[in-house]
């Protein structure tokens, strides 16, 4: 059975820094995985998708990593800005239709 | 026990046609989405509604209308469909809590368009 965590759960930094958040995900047999934003009362809005056979995509100020054989992907962001404070959520596509989602890190970025 | 059940699990239908695909959520929930998973794996949301009120529309066609009988059930009626429509279609619901939202998805309807 496919799971997904999410580590930490809540982050805040002060505006400028890097930043990475880091997912994980039990089953390496995944199609892909994408990362997606959540601002409050919003649907979700996706950020980068990481096809099973890709390492890395970027985006801008993001840049998306996959390490299948140890079930990891990390989230970089890099000069943060208060724009960028939201809930950040991991998705793994384990099947043709089942999306895992973590439980997300919400991230805080201090003027 | 499903948390957010969605009707057909698959659909195959000729261009030209309308259908409809159902969601369902018995988490007393306030707040239901439906999302269009492309060919390229992107997931894109479409509509929200919110105690069955529309809350968000994305630039969608409006051959695409929701339908939200009560806070519990939101449906995705699709007129004259086209080949274009072909994708997977989640629906979810959430609820926010002490500012917290989790999005609980369905299994997704399997759409093909011939």
């Amino acid at each position: 059975k496919q799971e997904v965590t999410q580590i930490p759960a809540a982050l805040s930094v002060p505006e400028g820094e890097n930043l990475v958040l880091n997912c994980s995900f039990t089953d390496s047999a995944i199609y892909n995985l994408q990362w997606f934003r959540q601002d409050p009362g919003k649907g979700l809005t996706s950020l980068l998708l990481i096809q099973s056979s890709q390492r890395e995509q970027t985006s801008g100020r993001l840049n998306a990593s996959l390490d299948k054989s140890s079930g990891r992907s990390t989230l970089y962001i890099a000069a943060s800005q208060p724009g960028d404070s939201a809930t950040y959520l991991c998705a793994v596509d384990s099947s043709a239709s089942k999306i895992i989602f973590g439980s997300g890190t919400r991230l805080s970025i201090r003027p | 026990d499903t948390a957010v059940s969605q009707t057909p699990k698959y659909l195959v239908t000729q261009m030209g046609n309308d259908k409809s695909i159902k969601c369902e959520q018995n988490l007393g929930h306030d707040t239901m989405y439906w999302y269009k998973q492309d060919s390229k794996k992107f997931l894109k949301i479409m509509f929200s509604y919110n105690n069955k009120e529309l809350i968000i529309n994305e630039t969608v066609p409006n051959r695409f209308s929701p339908k939200s009988p009560d806070k519990a059930h939101l449906n995705l009626h699709i007129n004259s469909l086209e080949l274009g429509d072909s994708a997977v279609y989640f629906c979810a619901s959430s609820q926010r809590r002490d500012g917290e939202e989790t999005q609980y998805f369905g299994p997704g309807t399997r759409l093909l368009v011939l």
